[in-house]
């Protein structure tokens, strides 16, 4: 079964620090997927990034970077020079690779606020 | 622009009545999902779908029903609604391949009273 872990629940910045959010993973599979979508107080989730199992390189857009490392099972997301429009509600998703069948597991999610 | 469409945004209604919520997406998407999200904001599946005339009950356990008759619409509904549904709706959409991301909607804020 896989599994999710968001263990940080609330986090409360001050515009422009820079700030981490951790997610951590279960999988028996060796082909999987992570995501990260943001849900801003308008309510919809916005998906953010996808990387598969045999991509380690990290990834930088932005003020965004993610971090995936398969020893430690975790895939965190920094976001730099944080700014109130960060504040939002983070998912950490993991979905292995079952073809058509496939789902999506969430974490239970980080709220993030940035304060001006 | 959001390509999949919920609707209604906002629903206050009365227990025991009858209620559909809708969802349509225009991506051509062969999977769709319904989620159920609280106040403690933890993503719940109930539902979803790998195409026409295929339909699964997710990891929660729910009393609505859905349909999949078009691969564009997904609705769900409620036969009775009761206080115990308020919670908002998110309906998604997503290529069958594997690891294709999902796209949601803006929700369906429901409220029993």
């Amino acid at each position: 079964a896989q599994k999710v872990t968001q263990a940080q629940t609330e986090i409360s910045v001050v515009e422009k620090e820079d700030v981490t959010l951790d997610c951590v993973y279960e999988t028996r599979d060796t082909t999987y997927y992570l995501f990260w979508y943001k849900q801003p107080p308008s309510g919809e989730l916005v998906f953010l990034i996808r990387r598969n199992s045999f991509d380690e390189q990290n990834e930088i857009s932005g003020r965004y970077s993610w971090n995936f490392q398969k020893s430690t099972s975790s895939f965190n997301f920094t976001i730099t020079a944080s700014q109130v429009v960060d504040s939002a509600v983070y998912f950490c998703a993991l979905s292995e690779a079952g073809g058509a069948n496939s789902k999506l597991t969430f974490g239970k999610g980080i709220t993030l606020s940035v304060r001006p | 622009e959001a390509d999949i469409y919920q609707t209604p945004r906002y629903l206050v209604i009365g227990t025991g009545k009858k209620i559909t919520l809708e969802c349509s997406q225009t991506m051509g998407h062969d999977k769709m999902y319904w989620y159920q999200q609280d106040p403690g904001m933890e993503l719940h599946l109930i539902h979803y779908s790998y195409g026409v005339n295929s339909t699964e009950k997710g990891d929660l356990s729910s009393e609505s029903t859905v349909s999949r008759i078009r691969t564009e619409h997904f609705p769900l509904t409620l036969e009775s609604a009761r206080p115990s549904h308020t919670s908002q709706y998110l309906c998604a959409s997503a290529q069958l391949r594997g690891g294709s991301p999902l796209h949601f909607g803006n929700g369906t804020r429901l409220t029993v009273t």
